[in-house]
């Protein structure tokens, strides 16, 4: 069974980091490109970032691009997203996303919410 | 800036078929594949149909997807209380270099 376990979501002040994780587990976490998407409380999603199975194609949304940091460790079956810089509107619920054949998103972790507020 | 539009909210009766449109630009619908997702209360969304009108198991034949040019549509026959959700519209744009998302569509069933 396909699994994405995000965490390291919490409350942070405007202007701090955070890193999020995602555990994925239930497939062979190399073959797959991931993404980060994430969603405002009530709002629709928000697409994040991407990263192809080798790490050899990175590619950000403008809102977060310079800020934010995708990376990956196929050894450990990890997605990581580092968030430098943070902002009020970063505020949302981040999830952790396989991309099947690099075009859809298959499979959803649960999120993990971030609040960024002074 | 592209964008993906979608009409904020559809409603239907019990039985009946409801169709959710997705309109975009060149760069995004037209040139790729519009997948759709489905988000019940306080859940992550999910695949409901992607490519070609393919649906991940789980999900009858009553959800259907389809596109022409830069737009797009999702049909949902047969209404069922369950159906009640957010669905949401996606495609890659190449000009943007992004995955881009419609604002998204509720549905009642009445």
């Amino acid at each position: 069974e396909v699994q994405l376990m995000e965490s390291g979501g919490g409350f942070v002040q405007p202007g701090r980091s955070l890193r999020l994780s995602c555990a994925a587990s239930g497939f062979t976490f190399d073959d797959f490109a991931m993404h980060w998407v994430r969603q405002s409380p009530g709002k629709g999603p928000e697409w994040v970032a991407r990263i192809t199975w080798n790490s050899g194609t990175l590619s950000y949304a403008d809102s977060v691009r310079g800020r934010f940091t995708i990376s990956r460790d196929n050894a450990r079956n990890s997605l990581y997203l580092q968030m430098n810089s943070l902002r009020p509107e970063d505020t949302a619920f981040y999830y952790c996303v396989r991309a099947y054949s690099g075009s859809y998103f298959d499979f959803w972790g649960r999120g993990t919410l971030v609040t960024v507020s002074s | 800036q592209s964008v993906v539009t979608q009409p904020p909210s559809a409603s239907g009766t019990l039985g009946q078929t409801v169709t959710i449109s997705c309109s975009g630009s060149k760069s995004d619908i037209g040139s790729n594949t519009v997948n759709w997702y489905q988000q019940l209360p306080g859940t992550a969304p999910r695949l409901l149909t992607y490519s070609k009108n393919q649906r991940p198991s789980g999900f009858p034949d009553r959800f259907s997807g389809s596109k022409s040019g830069t737009s797009a549509s999702l049909a949902i026959s047969g209404l069922q209380p369950d159906d009640e959700a957010d669905y949401y519209c996606a495609a890659w744009d190449d000009s943007l270099n992004a995955v881009i998302f419609g604002g998204g569509t509720k549905l009642t069933v009445l």
